[in-house]
């Protein structure tokens, strides 16, 4: 079945720290990859996306590429800020299945300190 | 962009009452919407799926007539958690999914429920 695995957290990081959180996924053909973050006591807000193989979503800094080989979608960002502190979730959405729910990773909670 | 509204944003209860969240999509038609609740440093569970003028789907092991799901329009779809009891205390968060949104799934704001 379909299904998402990101690393563990949490992740602990200076300002202006290199960010990887991955994320890879089991699936058939090829789903749509998403990244979300959430903020404490909030819903989950669009982060960036990719619909195929080799695409690269990209967004506040923050960047992510389809790779079908490795069947990852790793989030990474140059140089992080107190402000990125919050959950991140990976998620897809199955191929040829539109209107089903998506898949979730189970987040994992990125902490920057000054 | 999308925008999905949930309403309320918290809410406190006594056990045996009834609560209604509402989630309405503002700038699109949601034909189709997603009810999850999450517990604490968890991931989203799934709870129902519903369509327009349509029955939910519910995932195994939720109760259909303590989560009551309606969605009889294209911009609204409401949870009404009946009998509320302690153990039904977390936060909900909707999502809708639109003819304009297919690569995308637009997420309320969550609701967090306390029943006392």
């Amino acid at each position: 079945g379909n299904s998402v695995t990101q690393m563990e957290g949490p992740v602990t990081l200076s300002e202006e720290a290199f960010l990887t959180i991955n994320c890879t996924y089991t699936a058939t053909g090829y789903p749509s990859l998403f990244w979300y973050v959430q903020y404490p006591g909030e819903g989950l807000q669009l982060l960036l996306k990719a619909t195929k193989a080799d695409d690269k979503g990209s967004n506040k800094g923050f960047e992510a590429t389809y790779r079908k080989e490795t069947t990852s979608f790793h989030l990474e960002k140059g140089s992080v800020q107190v402000s990125d502190s919050a959950v991140y979730f990976c998620a897809l959405s199955p191929a040829n299945q539109a209107g089903t729910a998506l898949i979730f990773g189970k987040g994992t909670t990125l902490s920057v300190s000054s | 962009g999308a925008v999905v509204s949930q309403h309320p944003s918290w809410v406190i209860c006594k056990s045996g009452t009834s609560v209604k969240i509402e989630c309405r999509s503002l700038d699109f038609q949601a034909t189709t919407m997603f009810w999850y609740r999450q517990f604490p440093k968890q991931s989203l569970m799934l709870m129902a799926t519903s369509n327009e003028g349509s029955k939910a789907t519910y995932e195994q092991g939720v109760e259909k007539d303590k989560f009551l799901i309606n969605h009889a329009s294209l911009t609204l779809s409401t949870l009404t958690v009946t009998s509320a009891h302690p153990e039904d205390s977390s936060f909900y968060i909707c999502s809708a999914a639109g003819t304009a949104s297919n690569y995308g799934y637009t997420f309320g704001s969550g609701t967090r429920l306390t029943v006392v």
